[in-house]
C-alpha cells in the first residue's frame, strides 16, 4: 500500500517566521506532487506543484523536492495569522492514474 | 467563473435508501475524480475517471458506483447506503491525469 506521511501538528509558529512543513512518501515512482491549505469546513485548495527535484518558488511559498530521499516540503515565508489551517501534501500513484494525500499537517500562527 | 459543483451541500438519509451526488466542472476537464475524508484519515480517493466512459476504483471504492456519460457530470451513486458511509466527500476535477485537481465545495453525508 503506498503511503504518504505528515506530521499531524500542530505546528505552531509566531507570525512574520518560516513555517516548514514536511511530508515523505514510500512510492518511489512518484512523479508529481502538491500541496494544499485546507481551512476548517472548507475544501482543500491547491498552493503548489512540483515535478522536478529541487526547489520551486511562488511568493511566500516554496516547495522543495528531493526524490531520492522521498520527501517533499513546503515552506511558508512570513507567515501570517490567514495561513493557519492544515496542509495537505499529496502524490501520484505511479503507474495509475491514481493520488494519494497525506493526513495533513495543522498550521496556526500565532499573532 | 470556473468551478466544480456539488449537490447537494449537506445530506441526511437512512440505511438502504439510494442516492446520487452530482458533480459537474465547468472548465472542460478530462480528469475528475471522488474523495471522502474522514477525521484521522485524511482524503481517500473513492474513484476516478479519465474521460468520457473510462473510470477505475481508488483506494476505497467498496459501496460506491460512478459513471461518466459527459464530460462535466461525474455523479457519485450510493446504492445501499450504510452507516459507515458518513463522511465528508469531496469531487476533484484536473486538466489531465496526474495534474493539479480543484476541489469542489464537498457535500456533508450523514447515514442513520
Amino acid at each position: 500500500q503506498k503511503e504518504v506521511e505528515q506530521n499531524s501538528g500542530p505546528l505552531s509558529v509566531p507570525e512574520g517566521a518560516i513555517a516548514s512543513l514536511n511530508c515523505t512518501y514510500s512510492d518511489r515512482g512518484s512523479q508529481s506532487f502538491f500541496w494544499y491549505r485546507q481551512y476548517s469546513g472548507k475544501s482543500p485548495e491547491l498552493i503548489m506543484f512540483i515535478y522536478s527535484n529541487g526547489d520551486k518558488e511562488d511568493g511566500r511559498f516554496t516547495a522543495q523536492l528531493n526524490k531520492a530521499s522521498q520527501y517533499v516540503s513546503l515552506l511558508i515565508r512570513d507567515s501570517q495569522p490567514s495561513d493557519s489551517a492544515t496542509y495537505l501534501c499529496a502524490v501520484t500513484v505511479s503507474g495509475t492514474y491514481k493520488y494519494i494525500f497525506g493526513t495533513g499537517t495543522r498550521l496556526k500562527v500565532l499573532a | 467563473e470556473a468551478q466544480v459543483t456539488q449537490n447537494p451541500r449537506y445530506l441526511i438519509t437512512v440505511t438502504g435508501k439510494k442516492l446520487t451526488v452530482t458533480c459537474s466542472q465547468n472548465m472542460n476537464h478530462e480528469y475528475m475524480s471522488w474523495y471522502r475524508q474522514d477525521p484521522g484519515l485524511g482524503l481517500r480517493q473513492i474513484y476516478y475517471s479519465m474521460n468520457v466512459e473510462v473510470t477505475d476504483k481508488g483506494d476505497v471504492p467498496e459501496g460506491y458506483k460512478v459513471s461518466r456519460k459527459e464530460k462535466r457530470n461525474f455523479p457519485l451513486i450510493l446504492e445501499s447506503p450504510s452507516p459507515n458511509q458518513t463522511s465528508l466527500y469531496f469531487c476533484a476535477s484536473s486538466p489531465n491525469p496526474g495534474g493539479s485537481q480543484y476541489f469542489g465545495p464537498g457535500t456533508r453525508l450523514t447515514v442513520l
